[in-house]
Order: C-alpha cells, then sequence, then structure tokens
C-alpha cells in the first residue's frame, strides 16, 4: 500500500531546543492528520491540513502541507516536558472517506 | 460528554482461549475503526465499521479475527483461540462522519491484550 514515512524515528531533545518531525508520501495527499500519543497512552488529535501550503498553528506547534501536498511537518517551538511522546501523521488513503493510514511515527523524548 | 469507552483496560488470556474487546464510541458517533499497535511500533488498521455494518475489513487476519457493530451495544472486536502473536494494545475510535475531517478521531484508552 502507500506508506507514509516519518523522519526521525526518534529525537532526544533538551527543554529548550527546537523539534520538527516530518510526513512523507510519494503520491498527493488529500489531507492529513495529526496525533500525538503519551507514553502508555492513547492518540490524540490535534490538527488536520487540507490545503496547499497551508499553516496552522497550536500555541508552541507549527503544521505545515507542502505545496505539492506530499509531505507535512510539524514543529515544536522551546519544547517543555510535557511534549514527550509520539507524534504520528495520519492520512486518509483514498481520499473517499474510509479510513485512516498513520505514519511511522516520531519519539520525542525531551529532557531537563 | 464521555468519550470512547473501551474495556476490559487489560487483558490476560491463555493461548487457544477467546478474547472480546468492547468499544462504545463518543455518542453520535456512527463510525467505528479499530486499530492495533505492537510495542514501540505505529498503529494498524485492522477494521471499519458502521451501525450493523462492516465497511472496510482489509486490516483483519483473515482467520479467528471478527468484528460487529450492533444496532444496539457497543462494537465487540473478537479473537478467537488466541496466540502469543496476538498480545498487543487494541484501540478503538469513532468520528462522526467517514474518514478524515476536521474533527479528527476520538480514540479509547485501548485494551492492552496479553496471551501467556
Amino acid at each position: 500500500g502507500q506508506q507514509v514515512m516519518q523522519i526521525p524515528q526518534y529525537q532526544h531533545v533538551q527543554e529548550g531546543e527546537d523539534f520538527t518531525t516530518y510526513c512523507n508520501s510519494s503520491t498527493t495527499l488529500s489531507n492529513i492528520q495529526w496525533y500525538k500519543q503519551r507514553p502508555g497512552g492513547h492518540p490524540v488529535f490535534l490538527i488536520q491540513l487540507v490545503k496547499s501550503g497551508e499553516v496552522k498553528k497550536q500555541k508552541r506547534l507549527t503544521f505545515q502541507f507542502g505545496e505539492a501536498k506530499k509531505n507535512s511537518s510539524l514543529h515544536i517551538t522551546a519544547t517543555q516536558t510535557t511534549d514527550v511522546g509520539t507524534y504520528f501523521c495520519a492520512r486518509d488513503p483514498t481520499g473517499t472517506a474510509s479510513k485512516l493510514t498513520f505514519g511511522t511515527g516520531t519519539r520525542l523524548q525531551v529532557t531537563l | 460528554n464521555a468519550g470512547v469507552m473501551q474495556n476490559p483496560r487489560h487483558l490476560v488470556r491463555r493461548r487457544g482461549q477467546e478474547a472480546r474487546l468492547r468499544c462504545s464510541p463518543v455518542k453520535g458517533h456512527s463510525h467505528v475503526y479499530w486499530y492495533r499497535q505492537l510495542p514501540e511500533e505505529g498503529l494498524k488498521f485492522m477494521v471499519y465499521l458502521q451501525k450493523e455494518n462492516i465497511i472496510d475489513e482489509s486490516g483483519m487476519p483473515k482467520e479467528r479475527f471478527s468484528a460487529e457493530f450492533p444496532k444496539e451495544g457497543p462494537s465487540i472486536l473478537r479473537i478467537q483461540q488466541v496466540v502469543r502473536g496476538d498480545s498487543a494494545a487494541y484501540f478503538c475510535a469513532s468520528s462522526p462522519v467517514a474518514g478524515a475531517s476536521n474533527y479528527g478521531y476520538t480514540f479509547g484508552s485501548g485494551t492492552r491484550l496479553t496471551v501467556v
């Protein structure tokens, strides 16, 4: 099937540093969603991007959708220990409202 | 407004037994999805259901696994004759509309299945 790859797989930062995770697809995406899963927890919906070049912000989080709609990124400014978790992007592979396919995830560790 | 309720949170089964996982979606959500997650791995789609209908079961193993979402009551994921490889976290999610939307999916807390 059509893969959605995320890089990096894992990142360890010190509190206050910035963090970025990238989601890349070989095919054009109709939309992209982002989720966060805390250790031992369940995925929590963060945002959906639909338009080419779209940028959305949630406090210290900035989400971007590429101009070609083949990639997306999540950037966290000045990380905090509460940002620890795994960040997943997800797509609707057919664009016809079926189910979401999740990316491989990026695990973020933040230390003081 | 309760979210997605899954039970049990933890389930231990011996090899060969049956496991039944329950999921009550958010009130008003008619779309239910089951995902499996192995430790340190991503979420793998299993099945998508609407009330009384299986819409997409392309991620379900052909044998031993079944799912239903009856007119009344929770969605059930049933695993017969469990094997050690079935040990995983099983997450249920619901949404008010099909597929991707600005609502996203609401996930339950999951059922952690351990087969001994």
